[in-house]
């Protein structure tokens, strides 16, 4: 693994299924984000982790759930999967534990949900 | 409401020419940042301004961090096709990064 790597790279997800995204960094970073991009709004943080142990919600959280049990993966979990989150999501890394300095992201997951 | 404002959204441009794009907000940052994406891949980090007023030029592109720290711009000379792609400002408020709309460009 060289970077930060995502899974699946696309997915088509019936309404009312559970779905995880997967991100795995090996770059020992600390603070790990996931992002949702939409056309016209940008990418819009939805949950972030400091550092092990840690997560907070970003600006739009809801539907949405993450854990961080050791510094290398990130899941983004979906428990119900409404239509209004299709979307492409990012996932993302940082040195610091606050996130300071350059953000690394991976190739991104297009999810379509119907 | 987004926190932070490009303009413009969309840009065509022929090779050659200069262009500025635009990131505003009504709040403080501490830094902010310029990335661009490329289609079917993530953001990859351009520069990070931190003192207000600051300008930093990466080779035909120049970088400038309003006084205030809450606006910035991006300024190419001599547009390539290489250039093309979403241009993706971000402020950093010292609890989160929060992205800009993009602007989209495009050279010809």
């Amino acid at each position: 693994i060289a970077g930060i790597t995502q899974a699946p790279t696309s997915q088509i997800l019936a309404a009312g299924r559970r779905m995880t995204l997967r991100c795995t960094q090996d770059m020992r970073h600390n603070a790990m984000y996931w992002y949702r991009q939409d056309l016209g709004l940008g990418l819009r943080l939805i949950h972030y982790s400091n550092t092990a142990g840690t997560t907070g919600k970003g600006e739009v959280p809801d539907g949405y759930s993450v854990s961080r049990a050791n510094t290398d993966d990130f899941p983004l979990t979906l428990a119900s999967a409404v239509p209004s989150q299709t979307s492409v999501y990012f996932c993302a890394s940082a040195r610091g534990d606050r996130g300071h300095g350059e953000q690394f992201f991976g190739p991104g997951t297009r999810l379509t949900v119907l | 409401t987004q926190l932070l404002e490009q303009s413009p959204q969309f840009l065509s441009i022929q090779e050659g020419e200069n262009l500025t794009v635009y990131c505003n907000s009504s709040s403080v940052f501490s830094s902010l940042q310029w990335y661009r994406q490329e289609p079917g891949e993530g953001p990859v980090l351009l520069v990070t301004v931190v003192t207000g007023g600051e300008v930093k030029k990466l080779k035909r592109l120049t970088f400038q961090f309003g006084d205030a720290r809450k606006d910035s711009s991006l300024h190419i000379t001599a547009a390539q096709p290489g250039d093309t792609g979403l241009y993706l400002c971000a402020g950093d408020t010292g609890n989160q990064f929060y992205f800009g709309t993009g602007t989209s460009l495009t050279v010809i």
